[in-house]
């Protein structure tokens, strides 16, 4: 089954204390992307990826950092986390740029205390 | 300016009755545009994806795109109790970054 999954789906975790979201697809996409959802903010990207070892700065990168050594895989990891990093976390991929049809993953909601 | 707006709702129409969802942006150099639909406690998936100016029909969902205005619709046709959820509009101009709209719950009463 083609899909995108996020572990994990539930996080709670301390101030200062570095995580890692791990985030895999098995559609063979080259595009990926991170998100976080907000009330009142919408669907923000945080990163993205094009290919292999290629990243870029979305709208909101500030405390977060990602990697792409294997294709399928890209992780989100942040190195200190803070309160306003309490969010839902979406991971996506899609065949190409990312106008067409991105696949999102179930979700990841991370709260830091 | 937001660069994208859209009303974030919540929008209650009955069963059956046509749906008219829409958003504005500021950026004239948007290209794509898409329409994303978000069941509660579930990712986003794509409904409709539109290039430039026009409309696209896919059943019973039509997407416009007025460049001049810089506005976009989505209409929705006899509408279902399935189509509640929150639709989020989305826009990019054509890099791979994109800006989406915080999105306009839909609830549609039987």
């Amino acid at each position: 089954e083609a899909q995108v999954t996020q572990n994990p789906r539930y996080l709670i975790t301390v101030t200062g204390k570095k995580l890692t979201v791990t985030c895999s697809q098995n559609m063979n996409h080259e595009y990926m992307s991170w998100y976080r959802q907000d009330p009142g903010l919408g669907l923000r990207q945080i990163y993205y990826s094009m290919n292999v070892e290629v990243t870029d700065k979305g709208d909101v990168p500030e405390g977060y950092k990602v990697s792409r050594k294997e294709k399928r895989n890209f992780p989100l990891i942040l190195e200190s986390p803070s309160p306003n990093q309490t969010s839902l976390y979406f991971c996506a991929s899609s065949l190409g740029a990312v106008y067409n049809e991105q696949f999102f993953g179930p979700g990841t909601r991370l709260t830091v205390l | 300016q937001k660069e994208v707006e859209q009303d974030p709702g919540p929008l209650s129409v009955p069963e059956g009755a046509i749906v008219s969802l829409n958003c504005t942006y500021s950026n004239s150099a948007f290209q794509y545009f898409m329409w994303y639909r978000q069941y509660s406690r579930k990712g986003p998936e794509l409904l409709m994806y539109t290039y430039s100016s026009g409309n696209k029909e896919d059943g019973r969902f039509t997407a416009q795109v007025d460049k001049s205005s810089k506005y976009i619709s989505l209409f929705i046709r006899d509408s279902q109790p399935s189509d509640s959820a929150t639709y989020l509009c989305a826009m990019s101009v054509g890099d791979d970054k994109i800006i989406f709209g915080k999105g306009t719950r839909l609830h549609i009463l039987p």
